[in-house]
């Protein structure tokens, strides 16, 4: 498709499980990032991808969070024991190049992730 | 480190109403400053954006200017449309190419 394609929209999953969330990005766009969206509150960063360097992963809450990006395409957000606080929809995006001046971030429709 | 605040609450307003939602950043440096906006059952979008100091961003009616003396960016229509009705971020660029967003306004537009 032409945009930014997250999966599953909805997941439901029990404590302490594992899940994974997916996002493709835009064809042709280098800059991928993960951003989280609780409750009440504004979009959290997670994680960036840009091209073959070394992500930045500063915004990840816990080590329990990790993601990959293969072939410079798509991007898998991983979530090992969920706790409930994980609970959130989780946006992907993706940018030509980062999202330097003038460059625009195009998002996903997110996952909604519930933890129960 | 650098940050958004945007007004608390939804807003309410009706039709052919006019609309400020205000934006203030704390930031080091001149950062590219952003609107958002998200549709019921729809992703973000970005509705406007400015670069520099004094720049104004719009679209679809709505403005905003970056005001480098009040560390602010507020977001104006003059008269909003039900079809207006969404949920309104603002944002910064900062660092290594990341958006800070603030908590988001709900706009509900009544006929």
């Amino acid at each position: 498709g032409a945009g930014v394609s997250q999966s599953p929209s909805n997941k439901v999953t029990e404590k302490g499980k594992d899940v994974e969330l997916r996002c493709d990005p835009i064809s042709g766009h280098t800059a991928l990032y993960w951003y989280r969206q609780s409750l009440g509150q504004g979009l959290e960063f997670l994680i960036y991808f840009q091209g073959n360097s070394a992500p930045d992963k500063s915004g990840l809450p816990s080590d329990r969070f990790s993601a990959e990006r293969t072939g410079g395409s798509v991007s898998t957000l991983t979530i090992q024991r969920t706790q409930q606080e994980d609970s959130a929809v989780y946006l992907c995006a993706s940018s030509l190049g980062g999202t330097g001046r003038g460059t625009q971030a195009f998002f996903g429709q997110g996952t909604r992730l519930t933890v129960v | 480190g650098d940050s958004v605040t945007q007004m608390e609450g939804p807003v309410t307003l009706s039709e052919e109403a006019f609309l400020t939602i205000n934006c203030t950043y704390t930031a080091t440096g001149y950062p590219s400053l952003f609107w958002y906006v998200q549709y019921p059952g729809e992703g973000l979008q970005l509705l406007l954006k400015a670069t520099k100091a004094d720049d104004k961003g719009s679209n679809k009616g709505f403005e905003a200017t970056y005001r480098k003396e009040t560390t602010s960016f507020h977001l104006e229509k003059g008269s909003v449309q039900v079809s207006d009705s969404a949920v309104y971020f603002c944002a910064l660029l900062y660092g290594n190419n990341r958006l800070a967003f603030g908590k988001g306004n709900q706009v509900v537009v009544i006929p």
